[in-house]
Formats: C-alpha cells, structure tokens, sequence
C-alpha cells in the first residue's frame, strides 16, 4: 500500500533562517505531488505540484521554492523565512487523475 | 473561476444528533471531481468520499452518507447519530479533470463540535 510520510513534524525558526521540509512516498510510481499550506483560518492553499522529477510549478508568488531530486522525494525550501511563512505545511500525492492523498503536515512557527 | 463554498463555518452538536454538513460549488467544467476531508485535531487530511459529475448517486458509508445534486450545485454531507470522535474540521473540495495533474481548490472548512 502507498504511504506518505513528511518531517519535521514541528519546527520553530527565527525570522531570516532558511527552511527545508521534506516528503516522501512510498508503494507508487511516477506520482503528482503537491505542497499544501493551511494558515490561521484553516483555508488550504496550493503552493506547488509537480508532475515529475525536476519538474515544478508554482501557483502563487511567495518565498518559498520547491524541488523533486528523485520521484517520490518533494522538499520545500526557503533562503530567509518571514513571519507570514508560519502555518501549517502538508504535502500530499496522486496517480494522475485520481484522488489526492495527505501526509501528517508539518508545523512552522517562525518567531 | 471554480469556487468552493461552505457557508457553515461552526457547528455545535450533542452526540446521537444528526447533522449535515452543507457545500455549494462552481465550475464551468462538464466534468469534474468532488471531495470530502476529514481534518481532526492532530492535522492530517483524511479523505473520506470523491464523486465525479456524472455519477449523481447518493452514498452511504456506515453512518456518513453524500448527497450530490448538480442541480443545484452541491455536494452535502450527513453524518447519523454523530459521535464525539467526529469532532473536527471538514472540507469540501473540487477538482476539474484536466491533463496530468489533479488540483483542488478547497472550501474553507466546518468546524463540528460533537457535545457528550
């Protein structure tokens, strides 16, 4: 069965750090996979998909880049962390067309 | 513009009610996908149902059921004789079928309460 795992769980960083979440899947093949952020009001936003290795596409300007070394390896990143970065990050994948499946999310407070 | 709305934004229950969880959505897409997440307090989005629009059928899964009508553009969610454990945010979610990648737009949640 297919598994998807991300980490840190949590992680609390000064304004100006650099940030690197990474997440993995196991049991598929060449999937889509997406970073997600939840901020304060539970909205979800679409950061970035990715349809295959090194192949990325951003759906908002912000201070964030993404990047997929291997197939089923996705990391978010950043240079210099702003307070507005601080939220709730889940990564998530998908066979192409079918459902979208969540990681556990990770938790950032930038302070 | 596809649009998710769920004007609900809290619900307040006593275990053993039912309650529905109401969501209305826009497309102009002829064929799209619908979604339902369960988000407890620990975060992780659990999926619980997708529906495609040509597939109207109502569904029952134990206690939970959906009800799609596109006639009025909605896609509710019951859940029979709620439980504590039902306790957390819900999503609705739509996504158009088109090329490889599959995107949701997500409304933006009912928080339910579930009261011993």
């Amino acid at each position: 069965s297919q598994t998807i795992h991300q980490w840190p769980a949590t992680l609390v960083q000064p304004v100006g750090s650099p940030l690197s979440l990474e997440c993995t899947v196991e049991g598929t093949s060449n999937p889509n996979l997406y970073w997600y952020r939840q901020a304060a009001g539970r909205g979800l936003q679409l950061l970035f998909y990715s349809v295959g290795i090194g192949q990325i596409s951003s759906e908002v300007p912000q201070n964030l880049s993404a990047s997929r070394p291997q197939d089923r390896q996705f990391i978010l990143s950043s240079k210099k962390l702003l307070l507005s970065d601080s939220g709730f990050y889940l990564c998530a994948w998908s066979v192409h067309g079918n459902t979208i499946y969540f990681g556990e999310g990770s938790w950032l407070t930038v302070v | 513009a596809q649009k998710v709305t769920q004007a609900q934004t809290e619900i307040s229950v006593v275990e053993k009610e039912d309650v529905t969880l109401d969501c209305v959505y826009e497309t102009r897409d002829t064929t799209y996908y619908l979604f339902w997440y369960k988000q407890p307090p620990s975060g992780e989005l659990v999926f619980l149902i997708r529906r495609n629009s040509f597939d109207e059928q109502n569904e029952i899964s134990g206690r939970y059921s959906w009800n799609f009508q596109k006639s009025t553009s909605s896609f509710n969610f019951t859940i029979t004789a709620s439980q504590v454990v039902d306790s957390a945010v819900y999503f609705c979610a739509l996504s158009a079928r088109g090329g490889a990648t599959n995107k949701l737009i997500f409304g933006t949640g009912t928080l339910l309460a579930v009261q011993p």
